[in-house]
């Protein structure tokens, strides 16, 4: 069974631009989740999903930030326009059924540079 | 609210020594408690979880942790460690009404030849 899949690995681009990640979660997975992990620091929820419905996303910026699920199935975070401060490894975990006990899967993260 | 605080940031150890991961957290509520690992450039995968029942709980790779509910603690042991073990470890809580994760800031575990 093929795990949770994000693209791009790796991201560079300079600060001001445009960035898009994208999220393949585990067949079945209803639910879905973005995390930010700084260098040395553990993963910090941005938006969670249950299904189509972003049902967290208290931590998202919404300034720059946003997020979609439109069919229920993979997902998109975008950041528009990126700063300096965004460079991060950007996560994507699913798990199974609506309430969760935190058994995540994760996909192996999107690194994003921005220079 | 609930926290998760790792009280080591970087632990050294030889191979074939024992290790301990200590990790403390902070809820109003009732908690599952987990134990994440990152292999280098690698996503987190889930080691083991305490979610009721026996307070000692094993995981994967002879991995093993206790859920002491006294002193919120959920210390992460291994008897003897290998190269391979060479990764960072997070802890992490959930619990309340939306089981949001909180993730410590985690330990970097280091095994040396």
């Amino acid at each position: 069974e093929a795990g949770v899949v994000q693209s791009p690995r790796y991201k560079i681009i300079e600060k001001k631009q445009p960035v898009a990640f994208w999220c393949n979660p585990i067949s079945g997975h209803n639910t879905l989740y973005w995390y930010l992990q700084n260098l040395g620091q553990g993963p910090e929820l941005l938006i969670r999903y249950e299904n189509e419905e972003a049902v967290d996303d208290s931590q998202l910026p919404k300034d720059r930030f946003s997020a979609e699920r439109l069919k229920g199935v993979d997902s998109t975070l975008k950041i528009q326009p990126a700063e300096l401060g965004d460079s991060a490894v950007y996560l994507c975990a699913s798990s199974q059924g609506v309430a969760n006990t935190g058994e995540l899967f994760f996909g192996e993260g999107s690194r994003l540079t921005v220079l | 609210a609930q926290s998760v605080t790792q009280l080591d940031s970087q632990v050294p150890v030889f191979e074939e020594a024992p290790v301990e991961l200590r990790c403390n957290y902070s809820s109003s509520v009732s908690v599952y408690l987990f134990w994440y690992v990152q292999y280098p450039n690698q996503g987190l995968q889930l080691l083991l979880k305490y979610l009721s029942g026996s307070t000692l709980v094993k995981g994967i790779n002879g991995f093993e942790a206790e859920f002491n509910k006294s002193q919120t603690s959920f210390h992460l042991r291994k008897p003897s460690v290998h190269i391979s073990d060479t990764a960072e470890y997070f802890c992490a809580v959930s619990g309340g009404s939306n089981y949001k994760l909180t993730f410590g800031k985690g330990t970097l575990l280091t095994v040396n030849p």
